[in-house]
């Protein structure tokens, strides 16, 4: 266990929906980063929160939006879901030191 | 904006060869990272390098903070068959909490 939570695992869905991904970080850790990983695709970063405010925005969808709560969980809100959506999504978390630590990742099938 | 290049992108090898791969950016970094990805699973940090010609060992694993801060390699000695999985190098231009740029992986393949 990593210490970084993320739920639900999986996830499918149709086309023209809306999901919510949620993502607890490690203890004591303030900074989450939401990434993509799609087939034969690296990891692509889609946006950084940190304490709460936006940190640093990537490749994110318009469609897509994140927000991070005084609890410092997340959610990562897609929405108008098209096929080529489908993928991992995954969280990460930081002290600051030492690189993230991810979490397991949900994985987005959209059928 | 920054891109890592990573190769190679798959490698197959026999159990107790010896395993090399790198990364290269037209960027300069502060600090690189190797992660390995099981299936199923998010990424586990391996190594992490903070300094330009830094060499740091984790095991059977090594990798090296290029010179020119534009590169980086991770060498796996005496492979065994649960180093198989997608090893991934990152980038970061700045420390602390500066996002990571990654790399596309390299998938090893070890047969027993």
């Amino acid at each position: 266990d990593s210490g970084v939570t993320q739920t639900p695992k999986h996830l499918i869905t149709a086309t023209g929906q809306r999901v919510t991904l949620r993502c607890s970080p490690r203890s004591g850790d303030l900074s989450v980063y939401w990434y993509q990983q799609s087939l034969d695709q690296g990891l692509q970063f889609l946006i950084q929160y940190y304490n709460g405010e936006e940190r640093a925005k990537g490749n994110i969808l318009e469609r897509f939006s994140a927000q991070q709560f005084p609890d410092l969980h997340s959610e990562l809100n897609l929405s108008s879901l098209e096929l080529g959506d489908s993928a991992l999504y995954f969280c990460a978390s930081t002290g600051g030191l030492y690189g993230y630590t991810f979490g397991s990742g949900t994985r987005l099938t959209v059928v | 904006g920054q891109q890592l290049n990573q190769s190679p992108q798959s490698m197959f090898i026999q159990e107790g060869e010896d395993v090399s791969m790198n990364c290269t950016s037209s960027s300069i970094f502060n600090t690189w990272l190797w992660y390995k990805q099981d299936p199923g699973e998010g990424p586990v940090l391996l190594i992490a390098l903070y300094k330009a010609g830094e060499l740091t060992s984790n095991g059977r694993l090594t990798a090296q903070f290029g010179i020119t801060r534009k590169d980086s390699f991770l060498n796996i000695s005496a492979s065994i068959p649960s180093d198989v999985g997608i090893y991934f190098c990152a980038g970061q231009l700045q420390g602390g909490s500066e996002k990571l740029v990654f790399g596309k992986g390299t998938k090893l393949t070890v047969n027993p």
